[in-house]
């Protein structure tokens, strides 16, 4: 079993969607998450942290439940510029090995 | 305020050779890590640099070494080159003891095996 999985898509999805990925991760250690962002043949980019609470930005929404060992992200009002690979990320409890998962392909349709 | 640099952008090389690639951190940022990225995959760590030692290494063979220097650039080495090595080489920064999790990636070194 991969340490972290994604569903590689891709997610088609007319403008004005909404649309949410899952990741699940299978060290339950694991004690810090995120969300990055990848353009085509480009570097990632920080999204967004996901707490434990859960948090919002704009449009975006990051959510983890640890009891099932999964994130997710939720992208509202979805817009053609949200196109991209979206990459989970997991880094363990005294490691400082980030974890990537192999990343959601998302296009958004006009 | 400079980004993360890595040069080359691109670099071809036969099997058997040995590369090495060069990264700056955004400046003020001390740690830098090294990330494989496949085609259609997501990036996999092979090492972290701190106070000038690899203080973390992912699941790579010792082909791949690396450095950290006094002004906390550092440089990934390859040797004995193969074909599977072919990859975008991701070098990204952050600041001990900051947020854990804010990395900067550079734009990364395509490299081509032949």
């Amino acid at each position: 079993r991969k340490e972290v999985e994604q569903d590689p898509g891709p997610f088609n999805v007319p403008e004005g969607a909404t649309v949410a990925f899952n990741c699940t991760y299978s060290n339950s250690a694991s004690q810090s998450f995120f969300w990055y962002r990848q353009d085509c043949r480009k570097e990632p980019k920080l999204l967004m942290s996901v707490y434990s609470s859960g948090n919002e930005d704009g449009r975006f929404t990051a959510q983890l439940n640890r009891a099932s060992q999964y994130i997710s992200l939720l992208i509202r009002d979805s817009k053609l510029s949200d196109s991209a690979t979206y990459l989970c990320v997991v880094l363990g409890s005294g490691t400082y090995k980030y974890i990537f998962g192999t990343g959601t392909r998302l296009k958004v349709l006009a | 305020d400079a980004g993360v640099t890595q040069s080359p952008t691109h670099l071809i090389k036969t099997r058997g050779q040995q590369v090495t690639l060069r990264c700056s951190p955004k400046s003020g940022h001390d740690t830098v890590s090294w990330y494989q990225q496949a085609l259609g995959q997501g990036p996999q760590f092979i090492f972290q640099y701190y106070e000038e030692e690899e203080r973390q290494r992912g699941n790579f063979p010792d082909r791949f070494s690396g450095h950290q220097f006094p002004n906390y650039s550092s440089e990934l080495n390859v040797n004995a080159l193969l074909l599977g090595d072919s990859a975008l080489y991701l070098c990204a920064s952050s600041l001990q003891g900051v947020f854990v999790g804010e990395q900067f990636f550079g734009p990364g070194t395509r490299l081509t095996v032949l």
